[in-house]
């Protein structure tokens, strides 16, 4: 069975400092891998998705980059966090058709201080 | 433009109540698909149900209902006596990009408690 891993849970970061997140899927092949961050009492926004390896495509401009050096590893990570990079990361995978739905990892809370 | 609306913050219901959770959504699309999502305290989603625009059945999974109507752009979601482990936050989302990314519009969640 497929199982999507992201690290680290928690993290606190003060302002400047870089950022790396990782989430790894296992169990299927060329998954389509995305990043979204939940703020504070709000919905989910999608920052980042890839079809596969190398390709990126980005959502909203912002403080943020994304990179997938393997087919099922997906990268967060920005080179000077600000304090509006707070929130809950969630990476997630899908299969490749349209109506498959969104797997989720379990999050990784990011505070910047 | 897709936006995805659940005008309903945070409900709270005593375990064994019917409790709706309303979604409201728009997009220009014929084609498109509807999802609901959990999210209980510990923070990952948790998938419950997808639709596509051309299936209007309504779905029964045991103690969960889903009412799909595009009359009314809705698509609410009920849950049958209530649980205490209900209490979660839910998102309705929608996707209407055909190039088969998932790229979903959420809502912005309905936070259900239930207590004993």
């Amino acid at each position: 069975s497929q199982t999507i891993h992201q690290w680290p849970a928690t993290l606190v970061q003060p302002v400047g400092s870089p950022l790396s997140l990782e989430c790894t899927v296992e169990g299927t092949s060329n998954p389509n891998l995305y990043w979204y961050r939940q703020a504070a009492g709000r919905g989910l926004q999608l920052l980042f998705y890839s079809v596969g390896i190398g390709q990126i495509s980005s959502e909203v401009p912002q403080n943020l980059s994304a990179s997938r050096p393997q087919d099922r590893q997906f990268i967060l990570s920005s080179k000077k966090l600000l304090l509006s990079d707070s929130g809950f990361y969630l990476c997630a995978w899908s299969g490749g058709m349209l109506n498959s739905p969104l797997h989720f990892g379990n999050g990784t809370r990011l505070t910047v201080t | 433009a897709q936006k995805v609306t659940q005008a309903q913050t945070e409900i709270s219901v005593v375990e064994k109540e019917d409790v709706t959770l309303d979604c409201v959504y728009e997009t220009r699309d014929t084609t498109y698909y509807l999802f609901w999502y959990k999210q209980p305290p510990s923070g990952e989603l948790v998938f419950l149900i997808r639709r596509n625009s051309f299936d209007e059945q309504n779905e029964i999974s045991g103690r969960y209902s889903w009412n799909f109507q595009k009359s009314t752009s809705s698509f609410n979601f009920t849950i049958t006596a209530s649980q205490v482990v209900d209490s979660a936050v839910y998102f309705c989302a929608l996707s209407d990009d055909d190039t088969g990314f998932q790229k979903l519009v959420f809502g912005t969640g309905t936070r259900l408690l239930v207590s004993p």
